[in-house]
């Protein structure tokens, strides 16, 4: 399988707290994006950051990106409750367009 | 941003019976859209991709004749469960692709639809 794996599996933090997900690929990669995804439902886009990119903020996220080690971070800072949710990141590989998602991140906040 | 509907958002059906889900982009076109399926507390696995006026790509260990996908449109595409068993009871999500503005900054975005949950009794 090409999927990659993410750590924490499972993350519960305070609201206020920063919430740090590891994401690692196996394959090389044009460029690396993570989602949000509230319980039962679809696919929310944060962000993506290209193979020639080391780091990228969008407003409280920063995403960073190694890909000697072929692993992500996604850093949510001073977290909300509203941040409750799984976290995926997902690669597109080379050829196509296809996406491979890691084993995603549940994150909760507690307010 | 681009907006990808999905219908049924959730179905329950008897075992053997068929079942249609589609997805529709609403407001951009879509040459490529995606099948996922997500079982809980797990991760979405590609099934397929859909381009629109050919034949469906399936992933390794997805059985085309079971999993029917239609692209007849540069909005709709339709995924047919057939024969549905109590095994295929999952989370199904499409996604339609993007192009954005050419140039070296391009990508092809990939939009989410908000899913589609089957039970199979």
């Amino acid at each position: 399988s090409q999927q990659g794996e993410e750590d924490p599996q499972a993350l519960s933090i305070q609201e206020g707290e920063n919430a740090t997900m590891n994401c690692s690929y196996k394959t090389s990669i044009n460029n690396l994006q993570w989602y949000r995804q509230n319980s039962g439902r679809g696919l929310v886009h944060l962000i993506l950051i290209r193979s020639n990119e080391r780091e990228k903020h969008s407003g409280r996220l920063r995403v960073t990106l190694d890909t000697s080690k072929k692993s992500s971070s996604l850093l949510i800072t001073a977290s909300r409750a509203a941040d409750t949710a799984s976290y995926f990141c997902a690669t597109k590989w080379n050829q196509g367009g296809k996406l491979i998602f890691g084993q995603g991140t549940e994150l909760s906040v507690k307010p | 941003g681009a907006v990808v509907s999905q219908h049924p958002s959730r179905v329950i059906c008897k075992s053997g019976t068929s079942v249609k889900i589609e997805c529709r982009s609403l407001d951009f076109q879509a040459t490529t859209m995606f099948w996922y399926r997500q079982f809980p507390k797990q991760s979405l696995m590609l099934m397929a991709t859909s381009n629109e006026g050919s034949k469906a790509t399936y992933e390794q260990g997805v059985e085309k004749d079971k999993f029917l996908i239609n692209h007849a449109s540069l909005t709709l595409s339709t995924l047919t469960v057939t024969s549905a068993h109590p095994e295929d009871s999952s989370f199904y999500i499409c996604s339609a692709r993007l192009r954005t503005s050419g140039g070296a900054g391009s990508y092809n975005e990939q939009f989410f639809g908000p899913g589609t949950r089957l039970t199979v009794l």
